[in-house]
């Protein structure tokens, strides 16, 4: 079954540091992609990033970066430099090609920037 | 601009009132999936179009029905509302093939009570 794992409900973290949100997938499919979206309080869905299963390298946009293990099944992102407006709902997703292009999601972390 | 719109943003119905959420997108995408997003599960499709007068069923279809006579527009129809389809609804639309890029729209707020 093709699955997303997000373990963590909650966290915290401090204005201007660094957080790593974690996500681990779990599929039979050769070629996928993974996302992170991020979900304010006013319900929009933004994409943030996206890594491609065969992609070496990667991805970085701007702040975040996907630290992608794909031995290990695992696509954590990673903020840097925290700012309040970071704090959200972040889902993690992975697509896959049949089902019209289906995004499978992660049941999301809350993600709460303290001043 | 490029976009996914989704009305109504917020609806609040009685049990077995027969409504209607509409998709329309502006990109010319192949592909339109509904989705409902609820707390502690994420985000789960409900149908799926690849084109017109192509439909089918996604993870949690009991209670939907979708049709998509053009390309532009995916409806989402509730025959029979009933409490537990209280979410939070999603369109999205995207290319075919291994793409980048979804475009949501800005979601539904639904309320059945």
């Amino acid at each position: 079954a093709q699955k997303i794992t997000q373990t963590q409900p909650g966290m915290f973290v401090q204005e201007k540091e660094a957080v790593t949100l974690d996500c681990t997938y779990d599929t039979s499919d050769q070629s996928y992609g993974l996302f992170w979206y991020k979900q304010p309080s006013s319900g929009e869905m933004i994409f943030l990033i996206y890594q491609g299963s065969y992609d070496e390298q990667n991805a970085t946009e701007g702040r975040y970066s996907l630290n992608f293990q794909k031995a290990r099944k695992s696509a954590n992102l990673v903020i840097s430099a925290s700012q309040l407006g970071d704090s959200a709902m972040y889902f993690c997703a992975m697509r896959r090609l049949e089902y019209g292009n289906k995004l499978v999601f992660g049941a999301g972390t809350i993600l709460r920037v303290k001043s | 601009e490029a976009q996914v719109t989704q009305n109504p943003r917020y609806l609040i119905t009685v049990t077995g009132k027969k409504l209607t959420v509409t998709c329309s997108q502006n990109m010319n995408h192949e592909y339109m999936s509904w989705y409902r997003q609820d707390p502690g599960l994420g985000l789960r499709q409900i149908y799926y179009s690849m084109n017109v007068e192509v439909t089918d069923k996604g993870d949690v279809p009991e209670g939907y029905k979708v049709s998509r006579k053009e390309k532009r527009n995916f409806p989402l129809i509730l025959e029979s509302p009933s409490p537990n389809q209280t979410s939070l609804y999603f369109c999205a639309s995207s290319m075919g093939g291994p793409v980048k890029g979804y475009t949501f729209g800005s979601g539904t707020r639904l309320t059945v009570v």
